[in-house]
């Protein structure tokens, strides 16, 4: 079956770059699903970060645009998140998961499955 | 974006209550709305997609229903282990927002 797991530092300091990488198993992220990052601070709700197709096509949640970059290594069967500028805000889970299936006339989106997700915290 | 409103933000409930929570969308969205059950330290589960459909695997005790604005999650008969916090999950345009969240508790 579909697994995530996430990977990267679990301590950033602020200023810094938050790197992650989520690796897939079970199935080729090639296989024309987007892929997506969301994130949940300690005690508090789910916010998304941004999806990303195999070919390359990017969407990002408005207000964290500005700070994110997500890319995707086909060959490695992976994708990646990069958040620049970090701050205690940031301290938070990192979920990545599988979401929408894009038809020439549809595109259903929920997330799942989901990776078991990896905490970062945003302290000196 | 589009905001999406749950309520109640908790709840208590006895063992074999029907429970419904209700989200509520900024704009129209069809039936473009899921919603997840998560448990502490654990990630979200999908249970609903598409406002109604039961997604692999999950109870029957689950339901969904609504469009456009208005949507109802609905457990018929609660049971000690739905103890979790549930999210809807709007999708428009491939930008999603969730709800803030409804913390289900046992009485």
């Amino acid at each position: 079956q579909v697994q995530l797991q996430e990977s990267g530092p679990g301590l950033v300091k602020p200023s810094e770059t938050l790197a992650l990488t989520c690796s897939v198993s079970g199935y080729s992220i090639s296989s024309g699903y987007y892929w997506g990052w969301i994130r949940q601070p300690p005690g508090k709700g789910l916010e998304w970060i941004a999806n990303i197709h195999h070919s390359g096509t990017t969407y990002y949640n408005p207000s964290l645009k500005s700070r994110v970059v997500i890319s995707v290594d086909t060959s490695k069967n992976n994708f990646s998140l990069k958040l620049i500028s970090v701050t205690a805000a940031d301290t938070a889970v990192y979920y990545c998961a599988r979401g929408a299936y894009c038809s020439t006339t549809s595109c259903p989106h929920w997330f799942d499955p989901w990776g078991q997700g990896t905490l970062v915290t945003v302290s000196s | 974006d589009i905001q999406m409103t749950q309520s109640p933000s908790s709840l208590s409930a006895s063992v074999g209550d029907r429970v419904a929570i209700s989200c509520r969308a900024s704009l129209d969205i069809s039936n473009y709305l899921n919603w997840y059950q998560q448990k502490p330290g654990k990630p979200p589960k999908l249970l609903i997609y598409a406002a109604s459909n039961l997604g692999t695997g999950v109870p029957s005790r689950f339901s969904g229903s609504g469009s456009g604005t208005e949507f109802t999650f609905t457990i018929s008969s609660l049971q000690p282990e739905d103890i979790a916090t549930y999210y809807c999950q709007q999708y428009d345009h491939l930008l999603p927002t969730f709800g803030q969240g409804t913390r289900l508790e046992i009485k």
